[in-house]
């Protein structure tokens, strides 16, 4: 059984550009949650897609999408790069319904906007 | 507007001491609490989660303790070791929520 795994590991834009990370969800997951963690911080929820619709929304703008495909992965899309989206992006999964079950976290992908 | 609130940022405990990780929340409609581990370069790992129903978990070296009326839940670590220097999250979820909120983190180091 893989765990979840992410791409790319590192990436770096600059200001204005648009970027896309992607997420495949472990084995039998079909619950996708995405977080942004700044340097120093705990990680912040993004958003979270079950069965490809989205299901439930953190504080972050609308330039921040997502996408979830029928095999469950994921994709995060963020728009109009600023500086303050230099964090580690973090994608969970999880079994069952809607996240209320234990998410599992990727190794992450650490974006640096300049 | 932080609704976990973790202390302290950062802790260093010799091997073999108890290394305790403390977490109050506001939302009253929090019903899971998880724990988790985070190394350099990789991402959070789940350690151990209790529910509001019990007061205490223990899993090995670790336990969770729960005080509901006080809003606050702590993380013991036992027989601390090197290979526990970590940052750890506490954090909880609602029970109609899919989101998880994060406590800010606690940088562990645990001397030889």
């Amino acid at each position: 059984e893989t765990g979840v795994t992410q791409s790319p590991t590192h990436l770096i834009k600059t200001r204005g550009q648009q970027v896309t990370l992607r997420c495949s969800s472990q084995s039998g997951h079909n619950t996708v949650s995405w977080y942004q963690q700044a340097l120093g911080q705990g990680p912040q929820f993004i958003f979270q897609y079950y069965r490809e619709e989205e299901n439930g929304r953190g504080n972050f703008p609308p330039r921040f999408s997502g996408l979830q495909f029928p095999n469950y992965s994921s994709e995060l899309n963020v728009n109009a790069l600023e500086l303050d989206d230099s964090a580690l992006y973090l994608c969970a999964s999880s079994p069952g319904l809607a996240g209320k079950e234990t998410q599992y976290f990727g190794p992450g992908t650490r974006l640096l906007v300049l | 507007q932080q609704q976990v609130k973790q202390s302290p940022q950062s802790l260093i405990v010799q091997k073999g001491g108890i290394s305790i990780i403390n977490c109050a929340y506001e939302n009253t409609a929090f019903d899971y609490f998880p724990w988790y581990q985070q190394f350099p370069g990789k991402g959070p790992a789940l350690l151990i989660a209790i529910r509001p129903d019990v007061s205490e978990k223990k899993e090995g070296r670790f336990t969770i303790s729960f005080n509901k009326s006080a809003k606050q839940f702590s993380l013991h670590i036992m027989d601390s070791q090197p290979g526990d220097s970590a940052t750890y999250f506490c954090a909880a979820r609602g029970s109609s929520g899919s989101r998880l909120t994060f406590g800010e983190g606690t940088q562990l180091t645990v001397n030889p």
